[in-house]
């Protein structure tokens, strides 16, 4: 089955403790993207990648580190994760940028900082 | 600057007919994508605008009208299962998407 996946689901942090969220697609798409969403504001891109090894900051970078050493896999990590920073969070993938594609979402994960 | 403004929140009833409406302004144009989001889930697309005119699918419909930055998403045989989040987002020139805050429809029996 063609899917985006994340893990985890569903966090709860304390401030300062370093922590990864995956993001994986079975799709061989090109780019990948990460959001978080919260309430009234919509969705608001952090990073995104067009392929392997390329990253590139979106609306709202600061905090947050990506990396794309496959293609398949786009890590967000939170070096030191702030209260600013909880929020439900989504991976997306498409199949490129050189023309119109839909994009295709992860089920979310939700994050509380203390 | 780049912008998509749309209703925070519309209000319908079972059976009905509900527009969606959504203007934006961006840095050239490659179409408009609505998603429907349900609470707590994944935003899932429903269709695509690059052409002036209605584009028709199911109880769905989607019009676009580049002249005058607008677009809207018409549902029509309103269903309980309809009460969601309904995103609009433009496509730029970069081919990036700028997303609007979302409409969201609570549906009433």
């Amino acid at each position: 089955e063609a899917q985006v996946t994340q893990n985890p689901r569903y966090l709860i942090t304390v401030t300062g403790k370093k922590l990864t969220v995956t993001c994986s697609q079975n799709m061989n798409h090109e780019y990948m993207s990460w959001y978080r969403q919260d309430p009234g504001l919509g969705l608001r891109q952090i990073y995104y990648s067009m392929n392997v090894e390329v990253t590139d900051k979106g609306d709202v970078p600061e905090g947050y580190k990506v990396s794309r050493k496959e293609k398949r896999n786009f890590p967000l990590i939170l070096e030191s994760p702030s209260p600013n920073q909880t929020s439900l969070y989504f991976c997306a993938s498409s199949r490129g940028t050189s023309d119109v594609e839909t994009q295709y979402f992860g089920p979310g994960t939700r994050l509380l900082v203390l | 600057g780049q912008n998509i403004d749309q209703p925070t929140e519309m209000t319908a009833t079972e059976g009905a007919i509900v527009q969606i409406n959504c203007t934006y302004q961006t840095s050239g144009f490659n179409g408009l994508f609505w998603y429907q989001q349900h609470a707590g889930e994944a935003p899932t697309f429903l269709s695509y605008n690059v052409l002036d005119g209605l584009e028709e699918k199911g109880r769905f419909s989607s019009f676009l009208s580049r002249s005058k930055g607008y677009s809207y998403l018409l549902l029509k045989e309103l269903q309980m299962k309809d009460s969601a989040s309904y995103l609009c987002a433009a496509v730029d020139s970069n081919y990036q998407l700028i997303w609007g805050a979302g409409t969201k429809l609570i549906i009433k029996p």
